[in-house]
Parts: C-alpha cells; structure tokens; sequence
C-alpha cells in the first residue's frame, strides 16, 4: 500500500491566488481528515469526511476555506484567496477505525 | 469537550539518558490514546496505541507507554534515548464521543544531545 498521497509536496504562491491541495486516502478507510500545522497553534482538524460527506468542518477558519471529497479515493483543500496567514504544513489522514490514523507527508504552503 | 494536555514543550538529554514525556488528558469516558512521532520535515507516524487491556503499552523503536486512568496520563518512556530520537511527539486522543475525530496535544520536541 502506497499511504496516503498529498500533493503537492511543497506549494510558494502569491496573496490573493487560489491554492489545492489533494489527497489519496489509502483504500478502504471511510474517514478522511484534513489538519493544518503551524508553530503557533499547532495541530488543528480542519474538516473531516465520513464516506465521502463531511460531517465536522468547524476547524474551517473561514468562509475562504472549502474542501470536498467527490469519490473515495481523493480529496481537495482549496484556498481562495489565499493569504500570508494561510501558510502551513497541511496533512491529510485516513482511518478505517479506531486504531489509528495514517498521515500523508504533507504539503507545504507558503503564501508571500 | 476532550483535550490533551503535553506540559513539556522542549527536553533536552544526551544520548543513553532514559526519556518520560508526560501527557495528561481530559474526558471523562472512553479513550484510546496514541503517541506520534515527527520527524524533522516528515509527516506523523504512529509511535503506540492503547485501547484496552494492559495499561502497559509497548511501541516501535524501544518506546512504551502506561496508561493511568486514575491520573488521566498516558506517559511516554525509553530508558535510553539516541540521537535519532530527536523529534517532536504528539499525544492524541480519540474519545468515545467524538467519532473518529483525533485530538493532539501540542507537541514536545525532544532534542537528543550526541
């Protein structure tokens, strides 16, 4: 199994640009999570989906923020605008339960 | 509402130096605990996890954890730490209340001293 696929790796955009970042799910897992990680606050869930709905998005810091998972296996985070706050290490994870979830590598965001 | 608290937020030790990173959380029902490990620009993996049984959890690379539900505490231990421990690790929580949603701590960065 390949885990869990984020790309891209690392994304450098402009203020004001809209920005997406995709996610693979491993196959099988019904959960999918979308976190944001900075040095001031840390780990924080943004979203998650349950089957392909989401079912918490109150981590979602505003209206400029959306995410949709069309089908099991992929994911998108967009951002637009985006702003210089906006920048981060974004992780997706999946689970299939309780044991645990499986973190992508992660992508990169810078915002300048 | 389930929180985790991780109270140390930098440890230093030089190498061979045993390793407790202590975790504290909040809820008043069932929990499964979990510790992370991140390493520098990597993404978290899962270090343990307790779920039920003995409190006593044993993990990858040496690592083991004691849940203590007296104490609300699932601390982290190595007895002899190496340069390659150097990592921030996160304690998280799934509580029975809150589906599959996973609620971290914020995170120790342990800094092993050649």
């Amino acid at each position: 199994d390949a885990g869990v696929i984020q790309s891209p790796r690392h994304e450098v955009t402009e203020m004001g640009q809209e920005v997406t970042l995709r996610c693979k799910p491993i196959s099988g897992h019904d959960y999918l999570f979308w976190y944001r990680q900075t040095m001031m606050r840390g780990l924080e869930l943004l979203i998650y989906f349950n089957n392909n709905v989401p079912i918490d998005d109150s981590g979602m810091p505003e209206d400029r923020f959306s995410a949709k998972m069309p089908n099991a296996s992929f994911s998108t985070l967009k951002i637009q605008p985006s702003e210089p706050r906006d920048s981060a290490v974004y992780f997706c994870a999946s689970s299939p339960g309780f044991w645990g979830y499986t973190f992508g590598s992660g992508t990169r965001l810078t915002v300048v | 509402a389930q929180s985790v608290s991780q109270h140390n937020h930098h440890v230093i030790l030089s190498e061979a130096a045993s390793l407790e990173l202590g975790c504290n959380y909040s809820y008043g029902g069932t929990v499964n605990l979990f510790w992370y490990v991140q390493y520098p620009g990597q993404h978290l993996q899962l270090l343990l996890k307790y779920f039920s049984g003995d409190p006593l959890v044993k993990g990858i690379k040496g690592f083991e954890a004691e849940f203590i539900k007296s104490k609300f505490s699932f601390n982290l231990r190595k007895p002899s730490v190496q340069w390659s421990d150097t990592a921030e690790y996160f304690c998280a929580l799934i509580s029975s209340g809150s589906a599959r949603q996973l609620t971290f701590g914020s995170g120790t960065q342990l800094t092993v001293l050649p």
